[in-house]
Formats: C-alpha cells, structure tokens, sequence
C-alpha cells in the first residue's frame, strides 16, 4: 500500500516568514514527486514538481527532495495571504502513472 | 502550464437523471485522464482513470455502470452519473496527464453537481 503522508494542520505563518509544508512516502521506487495547491471551492493547480534530489526553486517556491529520507518538502518564501490554501503532495511511482495524494496541508498566512 | 476545461461548471439535476461532464485538454494531447470526487472539506479521492481508446479503469468501490467514462480522443473525456441520487451531489474533478512528461496531472476547474 503506497502511502504518502501530510500533516493536515492548519500551519499558520505571519505575512512574509517562510512557510514550510512537508510529505513523506513510503514507496521507494516513488520517482516523480508534485505539489498542488487548492483553494477552498476550488480545484487543485500544479505549483511544483521535482525528479531529482536536491532543491528546485521557482520564484517564491522551492521544492526539496531526499530520496533517501523519503521525504519531500514545499518552501513557500515571502508568504502572503494569498498563499492560505491547503497544498496537496502527490507522489508517482515508477512503472505507474497514477499518482497517490496526501490528504493535505492547510495553510494560513495572517497579516 | 497547460489548460483543461470542462463544462459545465454547475449542474442541478431530479433523482433519477442523468449528468453528463465534459473534460478538454485545450492544448496538449493527454494520453491519460483522471475523474476525482471530492466532498466538503475532505481529500480527493480518485475514481477511475481513463487511457484514450481504452476502457477505463475504475478503482475499488466505484461503480462503473453508474460512472460512465469515455476517451474518445486525446482531448476529450466524459464522466455520465447516471441515475443520480442525492448522494451523488458532490464536486466532480477531472485532470489530464500526457506519457510525454512526467505525468504531472493539470486539473480542470471542477463541476459541481447537485442533486435533488
């Protein structure tokens, strides 16, 4: 059963510190590795993914990755309160397709 | 990123009836495409998914005679509930995903169904 695993939160920063949000997996073939964000009535968006260990920063966003950990996180720089929203990390294994979902993490930036 | 449509964007429907959901990758050609239900405040959960010409596969619990899915091409999927009931009414999703990528999945902005 693979499994991908989020603390639900809710996680609450000031306006401008970092936020970070993080999902640890069970399966060790995982090889793709995605960050979505959800607002609340609304449907996820794709925000980040990541393949290699290490970090991938995009703009305000940087993603990390320990394969050995089994771990990956989502650092969100500057937070605004636009960025209150659960963020959802899913996980694709290889020789699949289908990706596994966390439950989740709600995020909330207060000014 | 890539855009996904569907349509409609709201539906309210009578028990008994049934509800057809549109999902257009605008473009890019998605080789696969997932249907996800997702009551209030809780997580995602995927229902089937779906290869271009293929059968979909559904996942356990869901019920493929009453969740009709077709892919008929590689910008195109539906979702038919039918014979809607009351606890059919739920937020439905579609993403699609392409073997030319990583499978990173784009969503369309969801139908919200409802049934009365």
């Amino acid at each position: 059963q693979k499994e991908v695993e989020q603390n639900s939160g809710p996680l609450s920063v000031p306006e401008g510190a970092i936020a970070s949000l993080n999902c640890t997996y069970s399966d060790r073939g995982s090889q793709s590795f995605f960050w979505y964000r959800q607002y609340s009535g609304k449907s996820p968006e794709l925000i980040m993914f990541i393949y290699s260990n290490g970090d991938k920063e995009d703009g305000r966003f940087t993603a990390q990755l320990n394969k050995a950990s089994q771990y990956v996180s989502l650092l969100i720089r500057d937070s605004q309160p636009s960025d209150s929203a659960t963020y959802l990390c899913a996980v694709v294994s290889g020789g699949s397709y289908i990706p596994t979902f966390g439950r989740g993490t709600s995020l909330i930036v207060h000014p | 990123g890539a855009v996904v449509s569907q349509h409609p964007s709201r539906v309210i429907c009578k028990s008994g009836t049934s509800v057809k959901i549109e999902c257009r990758s605008l473009d890019f050609q998605a080789t696969t495409m997932f249907w996800y239900r997702q009551f209030p405040k809780k997580s995602l959960m995927l229902m089937a998914t779906s290869n271009e010409g293929s059968k979909a596969t559904y996942e356990q619990g869901v019920e493929k005679d009453k969740f009709l899915i077709n892919h008929a091409s590689l910008t195109l999927s539906t979702l038919t509930v039918t014979s809607a009931h009351p606890e059919d009414s739920s937020f439905y999703i579609c993403s699609a995903a392409s073997d030319a990528s990583h499978y990173e999945q784009y969503f369309g902005p969801g139908t919200r169904l409802t049934v009365t």
